[in-house]
């Protein structure tokens, strides 16, 4: 079955800087490729997907970039706010017969004011 | 309007009871999951059903018993609770797979066994 790797873990970011968190997966057939953000206590919520026929993807501050070959896709965040504080996941799934998504580990982004 | 809503939001049993979880979802979505989100955050699907169909049934101990009524209702029950079950679990819905749309998520269930 598809295994999906996260890094990092955790990350703490100054107000206005970057982030980027990094996945990899080992199905080649994969062809979908969502994140979740998850606030402190609350649900996970879709932010953002990446197809395997795109290699970017960008949504305002939000972007997502796949490399099918190397099996990598990443998750960049632009002029990161305090509200941006949460816990994101990678997903990676369409293949297979029942086609279902396996999530990452999870990455802590803590953005410090 | 809650899209998918779960109950109860919280839930604290002794071990060896057993306890249900309710799911239901108004967003007229053909596929249903229950997933179970550790202290690590990891989340672990269990059970995914389509038009009522258990369609995904992962390595899950046999006390958990899902049963779904009609496409907009996925219940869980647990038999015989454990420690170990704690965690919160979340219903999740999507169209078809979820591979056009993604999930939409319920609140959880934070589950405690004492």
């Amino acid at each position: 079955g598809e295994n999906v790797e996260q890094h990092p873990s955790t990350l703490s970011v100054q107000e206005g800087d970057s982030a980027v968190i990094k996945c990899t997966y080992s199905d080649s057939a994969s062809n979908y490729f969502p994140w979740y953000k998850q606030e402190l206590g609350k649900r996970p919520q879709l932010i953002i997907d990446i197809r395997s026929n795109v290699g970017e993807k960008k949504d305002q501050r939000i972007a997502v970039t796949l490399n099918k070959t190397a099996k990598h896709f990443s998750l960049h965040i632009t002029e990161t706010q305090p509200e941006d504080s949460a816990v994101y996941f990678c997903a990676a799934g369409g293949s297979g017969g029942y086609q279902k998504v396996t999530f990452g580990t999870g990455t802590k982004l803590q953005v410090i004011p | 309007d809650t899209a998918v809503s779960q109950t109860p939001k919280y839930l604290v049993t002794q071990m060896g009871n057993d306890k249900s979880i309710k799911c239901e979802q108004n967003l007229g979505h053909d596929t249903m999951y229950w997933y179970k989100q550790d202290s690590k955050k990891f989340l672990k699907i269990m059970f995914s059903y389509n038009n009522k169909e258990l369609i995904i049934n992962e390595t899950v101990p046999n006390r958990f018993s899902p049963k779904s009524p009609d496409k907009a209702h996925l219940n869980l029950h647990i038999n015989s609770l454990e420690l170990g079950d704690s965690a919160v679990y979340f219903c999740a819905s999507s169209q078809g797979t979820g591979l056009r749309y993604g999930y939409t998520f319920g609140s959880g269930t934070r589950l405690t066994v004492v």
